[in-house]
Protein backbone atom coordinates (compact mmCIF):
# COMPACT_ATOMS: atom_id res chain seq x y z
CA UNK A 1 0.00 0.00 0.00
CA UNK A 2 1.17 3.90 -0.72
CA UNK A 3 3.10 4.94 2.63
CA UNK A 4 4.78 7.90 3.81
CA UNK A 5 7.11 7.70 6.20
CA UNK A 6 8.88 10.45 8.83
CA UNK A 7 12.39 8.30 9.86
CA UNK A 8 12.30 10.14 13.16
CA UNK A 9 10.23 10.58 15.76
CA UNK A 10 12.07 13.46 17.61
CA UNK A 11 15.05 15.92 16.84
CA UNK A 12 16.98 17.84 19.21
CA UNK A 13 19.19 20.39 17.46
CA UNK A 14 21.26 23.72 19.17
CA UNK A 15 20.00 27.04 18.12
CA UNK A 16 21.71 28.58 14.92
CA UNK A 17 22.12 25.05 13.29
CA UNK A 18 20.18 23.53 10.54
CA UNK A 19 17.50 21.19 11.10
CA UNK A 20 16.86 18.79 8.41
CA UNK A 21 13.97 16.31 8.61
CA UNK A 22 13.21 13.33 6.27
CA UNK A 23 10.20 12.10 4.68
CA UNK A 24 10.46 8.75 2.34
CA UNK A 25 7.36 7.34 -0.13
CA UNK A 26 6.94 3.93 -0.69
CA UNK A 27 4.50 1.78 -3.02
CA UNK A 28 3.67 5.40 -5.53
CA UNK A 29 5.03 8.57 -6.64
CA UNK A 30 3.28 11.19 -5.42
CA UNK A 31 3.12 14.33 -7.76
CA UNK A 32 3.41 16.81 -5.23
CA UNK A 33 4.66 17.02 -1.45
CA UNK A 34 3.66 19.50 1.18
CA UNK A 35 4.97 20.10 4.64
CA UNK A 36 2.86 21.51 7.35
CA UNK A 37 3.87 22.41 11.26
CA UNK A 38 1.86 21.50 13.98
CA UNK A 39 2.12 23.67 17.38
CA UNK A 40 0.49 21.09 20.85
CA UNK A 41 -2.90 21.73 20.66
CA UNK A 42 -3.83 23.24 17.31
CA UNK A 43 -4.26 22.09 13.99
CA UNK A 44 -1.24 21.97 11.29
CA UNK A 45 -0.63 24.94 9.12
CA UNK A 46 0.83 24.36 5.89
CA UNK A 47 4.50 25.97 5.30
CA UNK A 48 5.42 24.97 1.71
CA UNK A 49 5.47 22.10 -1.50
CA UNK A 50 7.23 21.09 -3.79
CA UNK A 51 6.28 18.97 -7.31
CA UNK A 52 8.00 16.08 -8.33
CA UNK A 53 10.13 17.51 -11.06
CA UNK A 54 11.61 20.39 -8.42
CA UNK A 55 14.99 19.61 -7.36
CA UNK A 56 14.19 22.43 -4.42
CA UNK A 57 12.07 25.09 -3.42
CA UNK A 58 12.87 27.69 -0.39
CA UNK A 59 11.19 30.00 1.52
CA UNK A 60 12.78 32.67 3.68
CA UNK A 61 14.97 30.03 6.17
CA UNK A 62 13.02 27.03 4.90
CA UNK A 63 14.01 24.76 2.16
CA UNK A 64 12.49 21.80 0.61
CA UNK A 65 13.88 19.01 -1.91
CA UNK A 66 12.41 16.48 -3.88
CA UNK A 67 14.63 13.40 -5.04
CA UNK A 68 12.93 10.51 -6.76
CA UNK A 69 15.48 8.43 -7.32
CA UNK A 70 15.66 7.85 -3.37
CA UNK A 71 11.69 8.29 -3.07
CA UNK A 72 12.59 11.34 -0.13
CA UNK A 73 11.79 14.39 0.37
CA UNK A 74 13.88 16.56 2.79
CA UNK A 75 12.72 19.70 4.79
CA UNK A 76 15.59 21.83 5.85
CA UNK A 77 15.03 25.08 8.30
CA UNK A 78 18.75 27.29 8.60
CA UNK A 79 19.51 29.17 11.36
CA UNK A 80 17.43 27.52 13.50
CA UNK A 81 15.61 29.16 16.56
CA UNK A 82 13.72 28.49 19.81
CA UNK A 83 10.61 29.22 17.97
CA UNK A 84 11.23 27.09 15.30
CA UNK A 85 10.45 23.94 17.65
CA UNK A 86 7.16 22.49 16.43
CA UNK A 87 6.28 19.03 15.11
CA UNK A 88 6.43 19.20 11.22
CA UNK A 89 4.28 16.85 9.16
CA UNK A 90 4.63 15.88 5.16
CA UNK A 91 1.50 14.82 3.17
CA UNK A 92 -0.03 14.07 -0.30
CA UNK A 93 -2.94 15.28 -1.48
CA UNK A 94 -3.80 11.94 -3.62
CA UNK A 95 -3.88 12.58 -7.41
CA UNK A 96 -5.25 10.48 -10.61
CA UNK A 97 -7.04 7.30 -8.84
CA UNK A 98 -7.06 8.92 -5.35
CA UNK A 99 -7.47 12.57 -6.22
CA UNK A 100 -8.46 14.41 -2.76
CA UNK A 101 -7.82 11.56 -0.60
CA UNK A 102 -4.88 12.43 1.70
CA UNK A 103 -2.22 10.90 3.24
CA UNK A 104 0.01 12.33 6.45
CA UNK A 105 3.25 10.95 7.70
CA UNK A 106 3.45 10.65 11.65
CA UNK A 107 5.29 14.09 11.60
CA UNK A 108 9.18 14.84 13.08
CA UNK A 109 9.04 16.64 16.82
CA UNK A 110 11.85 19.46 16.70
CA UNK A 111 13.67 20.77 19.61
CA UNK A 112 15.73 23.94 19.11
CA UNK A 113 17.67 24.50 22.65
CA UNK A 114 18.79 27.84 23.02
CA UNK B 1 -13.34 36.71 9.98
CA UNK B 2 -12.27 33.56 7.27
CA UNK B 3 -11.55 30.21 8.74
CA UNK B 4 -12.57 26.78 10.46
CA UNK B 5 -14.18 26.52 13.85
CA UNK B 6 -14.75 23.28 15.23
CA UNK B 7 -16.74 23.32 18.34
CA UNK B 8 -17.03 21.83 21.17
CA UNK B 9 -12.85 22.11 21.89
CA UNK B 10 -13.53 19.26 24.56
CA UNK B 11 -16.43 16.71 24.29
CA UNK B 12 -16.52 13.87 27.14
CA UNK B 13 -18.82 10.44 26.08
CA UNK B 14 -20.25 8.10 28.20
CA UNK B 15 -20.63 4.51 27.16
CA UNK B 16 -22.72 3.51 24.61
CA UNK B 17 -23.09 7.28 23.34
CA UNK B 18 -22.82 8.70 20.34
CA UNK B 19 -21.50 12.35 19.80
CA UNK B 20 -21.41 14.98 17.19
CA UNK B 21 -18.44 17.30 16.21
CA UNK B 22 -18.93 20.47 14.59
CA UNK B 23 -16.93 21.49 11.75
CA UNK B 24 -18.16 25.24 10.11
CA UNK B 25 -15.70 26.91 7.43
CA UNK B 26 -16.43 30.44 5.51
CA UNK B 27 -13.76 29.58 3.36
CA UNK B 28 -16.40 28.74 0.48
CA UNK B 29 -13.81 25.62 0.15
CA UNK B 30 -15.74 22.43 -1.55
CA UNK B 31 -13.79 19.56 -0.40
CA UNK B 32 -13.75 19.04 3.45
CA UNK B 33 -11.80 16.00 5.84
CA UNK B 34 -11.72 14.90 9.05
CA UNK B 35 -8.89 13.16 10.81
CA UNK B 36 -8.14 11.37 13.93
CA UNK B 37 -4.78 12.18 16.08
CA UNK B 38 -3.44 9.85 18.65
CA UNK B 39 -0.81 11.28 20.85
CA UNK B 40 2.44 10.97 19.47
CA UNK B 41 1.48 9.91 16.07
CA UNK B 42 0.02 11.75 12.88
CA UNK B 43 -3.10 12.13 11.52
CA UNK B 44 -5.34 9.29 10.03
CA UNK B 45 -8.14 10.37 7.46
CA UNK B 46 -11.23 9.03 8.62
CA UNK B 47 -13.60 10.87 5.79
CA UNK B 48 -13.91 13.32 3.50
CA UNK B 49 -15.79 15.27 1.26
CA UNK B 50 -15.17 16.53 -2.88
CA UNK B 51 -18.48 18.17 -2.99
CA UNK B 52 -21.94 19.13 -1.19
CA UNK B 53 -23.84 15.44 -1.16
CA UNK B 54 -21.19 13.21 -1.36
CA UNK B 55 -18.22 11.79 0.90
CA UNK B 56 -16.16 8.65 0.81
CA UNK B 57 -14.48 6.41 3.80
CA UNK B 58 -10.74 7.61 4.81
CA UNK B 59 -8.37 4.77 6.14
CA UNK B 60 -10.19 4.59 9.19
CA UNK B 61 -14.42 4.90 8.73
CA UNK B 62 -15.15 2.51 10.97
CA UNK B 63 -17.50 3.43 13.68
CA UNK B 64 -17.79 7.06 12.44
CA UNK B 65 -20.46 8.78 10.14
CA UNK B 66 -20.76 11.71 8.45
CA UNK B 67 -23.10 14.19 6.28
CA UNK B 68 -22.44 17.01 4.00
CA UNK B 69 -25.91 18.59 3.37
CA UNK B 70 -24.22 22.34 3.09
CA UNK B 71 -20.81 23.48 1.60
CA UNK B 72 -19.82 24.86 5.16
CA UNK B 73 -20.51 22.12 7.47
CA UNK B 74 -19.29 18.70 7.67
CA UNK B 75 -20.52 17.65 11.14
CA UNK B 76 -18.61 14.33 12.26
CA UNK B 77 -20.72 11.81 14.45
CA UNK B 78 -18.44 9.20 16.81
CA UNK B 79 -21.03 6.07 17.55
CA UNK B 80 -20.86 3.81 19.90
CA UNK B 81 -19.55 1.18 17.69
CA UNK B 82 -16.52 2.82 17.88
CA UNK B 83 -14.42 1.60 20.85
CA UNK B 84 -12.05 3.82 21.82
CA UNK B 85 -12.85 7.13 20.54
CA UNK B 86 -10.52 9.25 22.79
CA UNK B 87 -8.49 11.21 20.69
CA UNK B 88 -7.92 14.74 19.05
CA UNK B 89 -10.24 15.32 15.76
CA UNK B 90 -9.08 17.44 13.57
CA UNK B 91 -11.29 18.91 10.43
CA UNK B 92 -9.37 20.66 6.88
CA UNK B 93 -10.71 22.16 4.15
CA UNK B 94 -8.99 22.59 0.68
CA UNK B 95 -9.90 25.20 -2.36
CA UNK B 96 -9.09 22.85 -5.07
CA UNK B 97 -8.67 19.64 -6.06
CA UNK B 98 -5.42 19.24 -7.19
CA UNK B 99 -2.73 18.00 -5.47
CA UNK B 100 -0.68 21.33 -5.44
CA UNK B 101 -3.81 22.61 -2.96
CA UNK B 102 -2.82 23.17 0.43
CA UNK B 103 -5.28 22.07 3.59
CA UNK B 104 -6.52 24.34 6.15
CA UNK B 105 -7.18 22.75 9.52
CA UNK B 106 -8.86 24.26 12.33
CA UNK B 107 -8.01 23.70 16.14
CA UNK B 108 -9.29 20.64 16.55
CA UNK B 109 -11.85 19.00 19.15
CA UNK B 110 -10.51 16.63 22.12
CA UNK B 111 -12.96 14.00 22.48
CA UNK B 112 -12.76 11.58 26.20
CA UNK B 113 -14.78 8.86 27.49
CA UNK B 114 -15.85 9.47 31.17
Amino acid sequence: SQKIEQNSEALNIQEGKTATLTCNYTNYSPAYLQWYRQDPGRGPVFLLLIRENEKEKRKERLKVTFDTTLKQSLFHITASQPADSATYLCADMGHNTNAGKSTFGDGTTLTVKP
Amino acid sequence: DGGITQSPKYLFRKEGQNVTLSCEQNLNHDAMYWYRQDPGQGLRLIYYSQIVNDFQKGDIAEGYSVSREKKESFPLTVTSAQKNPTAFYLCATRGGQGPNQPQHFGDGTRLSIL
